[in-house]
């Protein structure tokens, strides 16, 4: 895949574990963030999204807690599968009308069974 | 479940050619973007499209790149003479449904092409 054999930050896990994903958003100014799940040889695929009026916001087994102080990112995932693993990214635009996405880095999650 | 189609899976090409990256975009989504991930780095955008007409482009889109959507259902990248740093895995997205209550910013992701220059 695409971020085979990279210096991403990894993060390794037994399954069953709660995984914490963290992310460094850039621009003081973006005020909609997305994080985003890549398996290898896949396109970034939807996860969950919180606007900046807020600071928490839950899905099915993921959280995601956002910091404007610090501009920073949290992607929280509930008792860790083995089909969890993959590579997270966050990415941060502007919310109003429909801008490019600026992606971060990303982190690869191993989950191991 | 819709989703954004995009073929060719991979296209091998050699330095100097030309090359046309297909997408289907779902339907009713009105916002179409290109972006490309290099090997080892960060997705990144190139461009926005909307309306029929560019809305925001990176300076990674120089002159060599050009968008169109033909018809109601595909939009296409174009390379006009390919270099070897084009080499890389180009997705397409689409957001944006017609339905205001369903309009958010969520862009939805193909699988890629693959693009190999030679």
């Amino acid at each position: 895949g695409e971020n085979v054999g990279l210096h991403l930050p990894t993060l390794s896990v037994q399954e069953g574990d709660n995984s914490i994903i963290n992310c460094a958003y850039s621009n003081s100014a973006s005020d909609y963030f997305i994080w985003y799940k890549q398996e290898s040889g896949k396109g970034p695929q939807f996860i969950i999204d919180i606007r900046s009026n807020m600071d928490k916001r839950q899905g099915q087994r993921v959280t995601v807690l956002l910091n404007k102080t610090v501009k920073h990112l949290s992607l929280q995932i509930a008792a860790t599968q083995p089909g969890d693993s993959a590579v997270y990214f966050c990415a941060e635009t502007l919310g109003t009308g429909f801008q490019k996405l600026v992606f971060g880095t990303g982190t690869r999650l191993l989950v191991s069974p | 479940e819709p989703e954004v189609t995009q073929t060719p899976s991979h296209q091998v090409t050699q330095m100097g050619q030309e090359v046309i990256l297909r997408c289907v975009p779902i339907s009713n989504h009105l916002y179409f973007y290109w972006y490309r991930q290099i090997l080892g780095q960060k997705v990144e955008f190139l461009v926005s499209f909307y309306n029929n007409e560019i809305s925001e482009k990176s300076e990674i889109f120089d002159d060599q790149f050009s968008v169109e959507r033909p018809d109601g259902s595909n939009f296409t990248l174009k390379i006009r003479s390919t270099k070897l740093e084009d080499s890389a895995m180009y997705f397409c997205a689409s957001s944006a449904h017609r339905d205001r209550l369903l309009a958010k910013n969520i862009q939805y992701f193909g699988a890629g092409t693959r693009l190999s220059v030679l």
